[in-house]
């Protein structure tokens, strides 16, 4: 299993608000480190998404917002649009493993 | 434009060997830390090596010793020599360029990634 934890699916109707959430532990988030978040859209490659726990890339909407407590983190997703749809990575450091480390990957479904 | 562009993959037998290339393009390629990521098929992302502007060099614990990253910045590529294959090193292969700097370092552009299966 992942060393961060991420839900395997979350949904929603077009316009709501979803979360999905990242835990990790004191080696990791705990520790200090950044949670970045990664959309992978079907049969394409990953695009960061949010960096430094909150902010977002030049031409990513304000729609997609990050945030970071303790040893978790957390992607919103406001105003959903079919667009959306896609597999969400997080990722942050690792001090026990000296590695770059990724969650599992959350499946967002728009209903 | 930041443009990464993944090549070498293919169909190799267990116990082989395959190289890996990136050609970047459009930004500072010898400025920036590199590094390859790998998703199985239907699985999730996976960090597997990490090289520095420099010449700092961290792997996955599941490739150290059988894999070797490199770059030549004088051609602005990065390459990843993969050696005694196993059928769980099938995946897909990125090149993803490091943005920020060591721990919290995260990738920030990707290459459209190339296939590797190990089968015999």
């Amino acid at each position: 299993q992942s060393v961060l934890t991420q839900p395997p699916s979350v949904s929603g109707a077009p316009g709501q608000r979803v979360t999905i959430s990242c835990t990790g532990s004191s080696s990791n988030i705990g520790a200090g480190y950044d949670v970045h978040w990664y959309q992978q859209l079907p049969g394409a490659a990953p695009k960061l998404l949010i960096y430094g726990n909150s902010n977002r890339p030049s031409g990513v909407p304000d729609r997609f917002s990050g945030s970071k407590s303790g040893t978790s983190a957390s992607l919103a997703i406001t105003g959903l649009q079919a667009e959306d749809e896609a597999d969400y990575y997080c990722q942050s450091y690792d001090s026990s493993l000296s590695g770059w480390v990724f969650g599992g990957g959350t499946k967002l479904t728009v209903l | 434009e930041v443009q990464l562009v993944e090549s070498g993959g293919g169909l190799v037998q267990p116990g082989g060997s395959l190289r890996l290339s990136c050609a970047a393009s459009g930004f500072s390629f010898s400025n920036y830390e590199m590094n390859w990521v790998r998703q199985a098929p239907g699985k999730g992302l996976e960090w597997v090596s990490y090289l520095s502007s420099g010449s700092t060099i961290y792997y996955a614990d599941s490739v150290k010793g059988r894999f070797t990253i490199s770059r030549d910045n004088a051609k602005n590529s990065l390459y990843l020599q993969m050696n005694s294959l196993r059928a769980e090193d099938t995946a897909v292969y990125y090149c993803a360029r490091g943005g920020g700097y060591g721990g919290n370092s995260r990738f920030d552009y990707w290459g459209q990634g190339t296939l590797v299966t190990v089968s015999s």
